[in-house]
C-alpha cells in the first residue's frame, strides 16, 4: 500500500521568505509526527498530531513554526520568515495508533521521504 | 543515557547475511526492540521490532535474547542496497523517537 508521502521533496527559499511542507500520512493512521533532521545529526520531534488535535507542540523550535491537520489526513507545517539555520530534512511520520499498550504494532511509526529544505 | 549500544561499522559481503548486534542491557519490561534503517539522504525506514519473542518479516529476522538484554538484526541475504545506517532502539510508549549513531553498514560486491 502507499506509504506517507511529503511535498516538496526539496525546496530552496531566500531568508525571510515563508514555507509550507506538506505530508500525507498512510491512510487510516490516526496519529501523525514532525521531526526535524540537521545534515549528520539525529532525528528532532517538533509536534505530533492525534486525529486532528496537537497535544504536544512543545519540539517547535520557535513562534515562527506552526502545523496543522485537517480532516485526519494530510497535514501542513509552516515555517514563517525562515532562517539559515532552519535548513534541514523536515521528515512526518505516522502511525496507526496512539497511547496503547506502548510501544507495540499500532504505534510503529512509518516516515516520509523528507523535505529538503535550504535556506539562503 | 545512551539506552543501547552498537557498533560503530561493518562490512559484509552482497549475498551472505549481515548480522548487527545491538546491546539493551537495561531494557525495562514493557519496552520493545526497534529497527529502523537510514539509506543516504532518504527518510528513515522501519525495518521489525519484538518485545520477547524472535521476529521475522519479508525484511528481516530479529532475534532476542532470553534475558533481553541484547538483540540480533539478520538481513538473511545482504544486497548493495542494503547499505544503509541501521539504528537499534528501545522504546515504550515513549512517541518521541530518538536515534542514536547507529551502525553504518557497507554492502561490497
Amino acid at each position: 500500500g502507499a506509504g506517507v508521502s511529503q511535498s516538496p521533496s526539496n525546496k530552496v527559499t531566500e531568508k525571510g521568505k515563508d514555507v509550507e511542507l506538506r505530508c500525507d500520512p498512510i491512510s487510516g493512521h490516526t496519529a501523525l509526527y514532525w521531526y526535524r533532521q540537521r545534515l549528520g545529526q539525529g532525528l528532532e520531534f517538533l509536534i505530533y498530531f492525534q486525529g486532528n488535535s496537537a497535544p504536544d507542540k512543545s519540539g517547535l523550535p520557535s513562534d515562527r513554526f506552526s502545523a496543522e491537520r485537517t480532516g485526519e489526513s494530510v497535514s501542513t507545517l509552516t515555517i514563517q520568515r525562515t532562517q539559515q539555520e532552519d535548513s534541514a530534512v523536515y521528515l512526518c511520520a505516522s502511525s496507526l495508533a496512539f497511547g496503547l499498550a506502548g510501544g507495540g504494532e499500532q504505534e510503529t511509526q512509518y516516515f516520509g521521504p523528507g523535505t529538503r529544505l535550504l535556506v539562503l | 543515557d545512551a539506552k543501547t549500544t552498537q557498533p560503530t561499522s561493518m562490512d559484509c559481503a552482497e549475498g551472505r547475511a549481515a548480522n548487527l548486534p545491538c546491546n539493551h542491557s537495561t531494557i525495562s519490561g514493557n519496552e520493545y526492540v526497534y529497527w529502523y534503517r537510514q539509506i543516504h539522504s532518504q527518510g528513515p525506514q522501519y525495518i521489525i521490532h519484538g518485545l520477547k519473542n524472535n521476529e521475522t518479516n519479508e525484511m528481516a529476522s530479529l532475534i532476542i535474547t532470553e534475558d533481553r538484554k541484547s538483540s540480533t538484526l539478520i538481513l538473511p541475504h545482504a544486497t548493495l542496497r542494503d547499505t544503509a545506517v541501521y539504528y537499534c532502539i528501545v522504546r515504550d510508549n515513549d512517541y518521541k523517537l530518538s536515534f542514536g549513531a547507529g551502525t553504518t553498514v557497507t554492502v561490497r560486491a
